[in-house]
């Protein structure tokens, strides 16, 4: 069964406290990415992979950061998390040279206060 | 303008209704659509895509993709209660980047 797997889902953190948001494939994917999702603003890109050490900024990326080191896995950096960073992200995964579709994690909730 | 217009609804039909879904965007390069349900608290799942202009139809869905007048469409045919859920349209921009409208809200009332 094809899995995108994040972890935590759900997460209270205090402004400044580094967090990681691990996000793995099952998939053999070679594409990654990691949405957020706000109310009235909808789901806007942070940051892509499309292979092994290739990764690029989305729409949103002020804040984050992301490392591709194997291709399975695809973590999301909140190096000093604020306020502002409270969302709901999701993981996403595609087939490189496929119709474009993604498949999404399950999606992590994070509140920063 | 945003890229991707979608009405936020909420849309209410009655069960066993047709429920039309509308999207229009405006990049006239983009050249695949999808169609994602999402149920309020859970992420989104692919219904079906579409890239040639026309109808596309899977089971009670049909997708409609008009690019002249740059809209895409979702019709669900006998609309169901479980159908209800958030409706994001989203188009491809490039190297797998999808971008997404914000949603239609589907109400199907028994």
């Amino acid at each position: 069964e094809a899995q995108v797997t994040q972890n935590p889902r759900y997460l209270i953190t205090v402004t400044g406290k580094k967090l990681t948001v691990t996000c793995s494939q099952n998939m053999n994917h070679e594409y990654m990415s990691w949405y957020r999702q706000d109310p009235g603003l909808g789901l806007r890109q942070i940051y892509y992979s499309m292979n092994v050490e290739v990764t690029d900024k989305g729409d949103v990326p002020e804040g984050y950061k992301v490392s591709r080191k194997e291709k399975r896995n695809f973590p999301l950096i909140l190096e000093s998390p604020s306020p502002n960073q409270t969302s709901l992200y999701f993981c996403a995964i595609g087939e490189s040279g496929g119709t474009g579709e993604l498949f999404f994690g399950e999606g992590s909730r994070l509140t920063v206060l | 303008q945003k890229e991707v217009e979608q009405n936020s609804g909420p849309l209410s039909v009655p069960e066993g209704a047709i429920a039309s879904l509308n999207c229009t965007y405006s990049d006239r390069g983009s050249q695949s659509f999808f169609w994602y349900r999402q149920y309020s608290g859970k992420s989104p799942e692919l219904i079906m895509f579409i890239y040639s202009n026309g109808d596309k139809e899977d089971g009670r869905f049909t997708a409609q993709l008009n690019k002249a007048s740059q809209y895409v469409s979702l019709l669900i045919r006998d609309s169901q209660p479980s159908d209800s859920a958030t409706y994001l349209c989203a188009l491809n921009t490039g190297f797998q980047k999808l971008v997404f409208g914000t949603g239609t809200r589907l109400l199907v009332s028994p």
